[in-house]
């Protein structure tokens, strides 16, 4: 039982060029969230799906898209990379039978040059 | 002003000294009460949440809302140097994730 995995680790990528980050989760839960951790910042959502098939724009969406075609997967595209968009990028779920609480991917650090 | 205002630290003590970690927020809307801890390079790990006001205590760690004053705390009894990571509280209006706010997070080194 793995939780939430998160692919790649780590990812340098130029001004321009395109990337998807991939999120799973084999916990059979609804909802699923990509947020983005930046110095001071805290943690800000990005996008979330409530179910397979619906997403929805969080905080920060600009620059980004997102993909649920099951309810396993939840994958984020940055189709042109920017410098501002060098942070570190977790994967959560919503935890059920609870209020707000989320479980969190290992992340994605990704550097754009 | 942000919605949630967490000092950013480093907050650097003995071990087995208590720690005091704080939030104060600006939304009274704000239900439910949340504390993550986060190792270097780690994802965050819910520690423990609260609802409405009240403490809840688990272990060595110990949750408090305030909600007239819109502050919330969490307290570490005998801090260990496994304790030391960055702690990070959130808060939302009611459930299913979608407006959950995360403070900036305090970083806590506990010295052996």
């Amino acid at each position: 039982n793995a939780g939430v995995t998160q692919t790649p680790k780590f990812q340098v990528l130029k001004t321009g060029q395109s990337m998807t980050l991939q999120c799973a989760q084999d916990m059979n839960h609804n909802s699923m969230y990509w947020y983005r951790q930046d110095p001071g910042m805290g943690l800000r959502l990005i996008y979330y799906s409530a179910s397979e098939g619906t997403t929805d724009k969080g905080e920060v969406p600009n620059g980004y898209n997102v993909s649920r075609l099951n309810k396993r997967e939840f994958s984020l595209r940055l189709e042109s990379a920017a410098p501002s968009q060098t942070s570190v990028y977790f994967c959560a779920i919503l935890l059920a039978g609870g209020p707000d609480t989320q479980y969190f991917g290992p992340g994605t650090r990704l550097t754009v040059l | 002003q942000k919605e949630v205002e967490q000092d950013p630290g480093p907050l650097s003590v003995p071990e087995g000294a208590i720690v005091s970690l704080n939030c104060t927020y600006s939304n009274s809307a704000f239900q439910y009460f949340m504390w993550y801890r986060q190792y270097s390079r780690k994802g965050p790990e819910l520690l423990m949440y609260t609802y409405s006001s009240g403490n809840k205590e688990d272990g060595r760690f110990t949750a408090q809302v305030d909600k007239s004053s819109k502050y919330i705390s969490l307290f570490i009894r005998d801090s260990q140097p496994s304790d030391s990571a960055t702690y990070l509280c959130a808060m939302s209006r009611n459930t299913g994730g979608f407006k959950t706010i995360f403070g900036a997070g305090t970083r806590l080194f506990v010295k052996a």
